[in-house]
């Protein structure tokens, strides 16, 4: 049951402008969400996160926005560099649960 | 280097052969878990301990899966008379908070 969902398997922006990688989720329980940024041949590293209390989370160039009506969240990376190129994946959970659950990942590839 | 560290990073065996292969979380972390990715497939949950009971198993984790954490330190995952759908990239992570801290993983190949 794929509980988070990316239905873009890869996006290809242009250096200096906007990203926009989206998730929808389905179980109306999970209250945390997560952006992790994978390189080839590296584990994931956590990128933001955001609580289903706020809809909003910045953190310089990235912003997390969470639509809870819609089951929608979304990552905005502005402006968009190459070194951000790598496979992004969306992340759920209930709070200090133990069973993230993840989507299978958009790869960005931004353009120099 | 602090971060989480898994060992080996890739491993070749043949099918029906045993293989372990061990995580190193971030010290001040008591809690740990093991994920599997397949190729085009995001991380899946296979188990998590909390210092050093296992404390909740995936239905993925058939018996021939077995892990440990012993101490509630370092962790080791065994997969029992592997087969060829056993390949893919075994990751391990650590949390204090809400954020997970993943290892660079252990790619296994089953031939």
């Amino acid at each position: 049951d794929q509980q988070v969902k990316q239905n873009s398997p890869s996006l290809s922006v242009q250096e200096g402008r906007i990203s926009i990688l989206n998730c929808d989720y389905t179980n109306s329980m999970f209250d945390y969400f997560l952006w992790y940024k994978k390189y080839p041949a590296e584990g994931p590293t956590f990128l933001i996160s955001i609580s289903s209390i706020k809809d909003k989370n910045e953190d310089g160039r990235f912003t997390v926005f969470l639509n809870k009506s819609a089951k929608h969240l979304s990552l905005h990376i502005v402006p968009s560099q190459p070194g951000d190129s790598a496979v992004y994946f969306c992340a759920a959970s209930l709070y200090n649960n133990n069973d993230m659950r993840f989507g299978a990942g958009t790869r960005l590839t931004v353009k120099p | 280097d602090t971060g989480v560290s898994q060992d080996p990073r890739h491993k070749i065996t043949k099918r029906g052969q045993n293989v372990t292969f061990r995580c190193d979380p971030i010290s001040e972390h008591n809690r740990l878990y093991w994920y599997r990715q397949t190729l085009g497939q995001g991380p899946e949950f296979l188990t998590y301990f909390q210092n050093e009971a296992q404390l909740e198993k995936s239905r993925l984790l058939s018996d021939r899966f077995s892990a440990e954490r012993p101490k509630g330190s370092f962790s080791t995952l065994e997969i029992q008379r592997t087969e060829q759908g056993d390949s893919a990239m075994y990751l391990c992570a650590s949390k204090q908070g809400v954020e997970a801290f993943f290892g660079q993983g252990t790619r296994l190949t089953v031939v």
